[in-house]
């Protein structure tokens, strides 16, 4: 079954630094997407991504954030400023048009000190 | 906006019991609807899709159902066992295909199956 991979699957920085979450969607999968989950609280949506740009965006992805796809394969969200509150469980997702179903990852903790 | 709500937010069965996880959502424009579970500090692992034309999905011992009307899906769990013990979400996606519409998440059930 094809998998989405996320890395790392852990991260501790301290805050103020910069950090990038890396992600491998499902090779045929054209919509790409991160979300985060706070300890006990909902998974809440960041960013979708389709065609090489942002297509929708939440209020917490402000400037701080960013999402870029490289090249052909990975896709990473960038966090310029880390934050205290910025700890949580980050998801990436992608899903493909045949029934629009997502695929997760599972997950990169990042945890700011 | 879409408000997702799962009930009841935690259950515990013992072994072998039969359940049902409820979710229900405000706005009945979807395009599809997915059931997650979550293992405590893991991803989410897609159970169940069910399209919005569709009536319900089965899968081994899970059965979910859609009533788009009503704006409400059950997940059935036949014969649990402890390796079922996880919080199940419940996420849909609205009516606008095409575009990399958002899942809204609902609030999980944590279930617990006892020996």
């Amino acid at each position: 079954e094809p998998e989405v991979t996320q890395t790392p699957s852990h991260q501790v920085t301290q805050m103020g630094q910069e950090v990038i979450l890396r992600c491998v969607p499902i090779s045929n999968h054209l919509y790409f997407y991160w979300y985060r989950q706070i300890l006990g609280q909902k998974v809440e949506f960041l960013v979708s991504f389709y065609n090489n740009e942002i297509s929708e965006k939440s209020e917490i992805f402000d400037d701080q954030f960013s999402v870029e796809r490289p090249d052909g394969s990975n896709f990473t969200l960038k966090i310029r400023s880390t934050k205290l509150e910025d700890s949580a469980m980050y998801f990436c997702a992608s899903a493909g048009q045949e029934n629009f179903g997502y695929t997760f990852g599972s997950g990169t903790r990042l945890t700011v000190v | 906006k879409q408000e997702v709500t799962q009930i009841p937010a935690a259950l515990s069965v013992p072994e072998g019991e039969n359940l049902v996880l409820n979710c229900s959502f405000t706005d009945s424009a979807i395009y599809n609807l997915q059931w997650f579970r979550q293992d405590p500090g893991k991803g989410l692992t897609s159970l169940l899709l069910i399209q919005s034309s569709q009536r319900e999905q089965t899968s081994g011992r899970l059965n979910a159902s859609l009533d788009k009307s009503s704006g409400r899906s059950t997940l059935y769990i036949a014969a649990s066992q402890p390796g079922d013990s996880a919080t199940y979400l419940c996420a849909v996606r609205p009516w606008d295909t095409g575009t990399a519409s958002k899942l809204t998440f609902g609030t999980g059930t944590r279930l617990q199956v006892t020996l």
